[in-house]
């Protein structure tokens, strides 16, 4: 089934430990995304990569990184994780990420990683 | 400063009409989205405004004006499984989207 998976599920995680989300998508989408959802917030943009091999900042990328070495992959990293990174983590992709070219570029969204930093 | 906005929640009946509001303030504009997201999952696409009028899909229209900075979601023949958080969502001049916090919307029987 096409779509977008992410890993895992849920994550306790102590204070200072390094971590990595995995997101795979698997309907050749040029873009991806990595949001984090708050509660009483909206989704907040971590990175973003618009093509394979290049990557760029959001709205909240310090303590995260990423790496887009194919188009199907593309972790998000925890270097030393916080508390105030405890949130619920989702992947998306689109087509094409810098333009629409009459189209709406829609992103579609993985599960979802929920990750507690303790 | 970029802003969405739309009410934190809202109550309906079941077999009603609902409109949510969602108003913004964007640097530029390229497109509003509206998502509907079930507690503890992931958001699905609802509707694409990208120009002013109303865009009508099954039970669920979504209207636009930019003029205004304003769109509406409207779902009519509520029905249990609407409940749900409706997420608003614009695309600003770098092509990025700018969410809303949601609305939360309960059916009620």
């Amino acid at each position: 089934i096409a779509g977008i998976t992410q890993a895992p599920t849920s994550q306790i995680l102590a204070a200072g430990r390094r971590m990595t989300l995995r997101c795979t998508q698997d309907m050749r989408h040029n873009a991806m995304y990595w949001y984090r959802q708050d509660l009483g917030l909206g989704l907040r943009l971590i990175h973003y990569s618009n093509t394979a091999g290049t990557t760029g900042k959001g709205e909240v990328p310090d303590g995260y990184s990423v790496s887009r070495a194919n188009t199907d992959d593309f972790p998000l990293t925890l270097a030393s994780a916080v508390p105030s990174q405890t949130s619920v983590y989702f992947c998306a992709s689109s087509e094409s990420g810098t333009s629409f070219e009459g189209g709406t570029d829609t992103q579609y969204f993985g599960p979802g990683t929920r990750l507690t930093v303790l | 400063g970029q802003n969405i906005d739309q009410p934190t929640e809202m109550t309906a009946t079941e077999g009603a009409i609902v409109q949510i509001n969602c108003t913004y303030q964007t640097s530029g504009f390229n497109g509003l989205f509206w998502y509907q997201q079930h507690a503890g999952e992931a958001p699905t696409f609802l509707s694409y405004n990208v120009l002013d009028g109303l865009e009508e899909k099954g039970r669920f229209s979504s209207f636009l004006s930019r003029s205004k900075g304003y769109s509406y979601l409207l779902l009519k023949e509520l029905q249990m499984k609407d409940s749900a958080s409706y997420l608003c969502a614009v695309r600003d001049s770098n092509y990025q989207l700018i969410w809303g916090a949601g609305t939360k919307l309960i059916i009620k029987p």
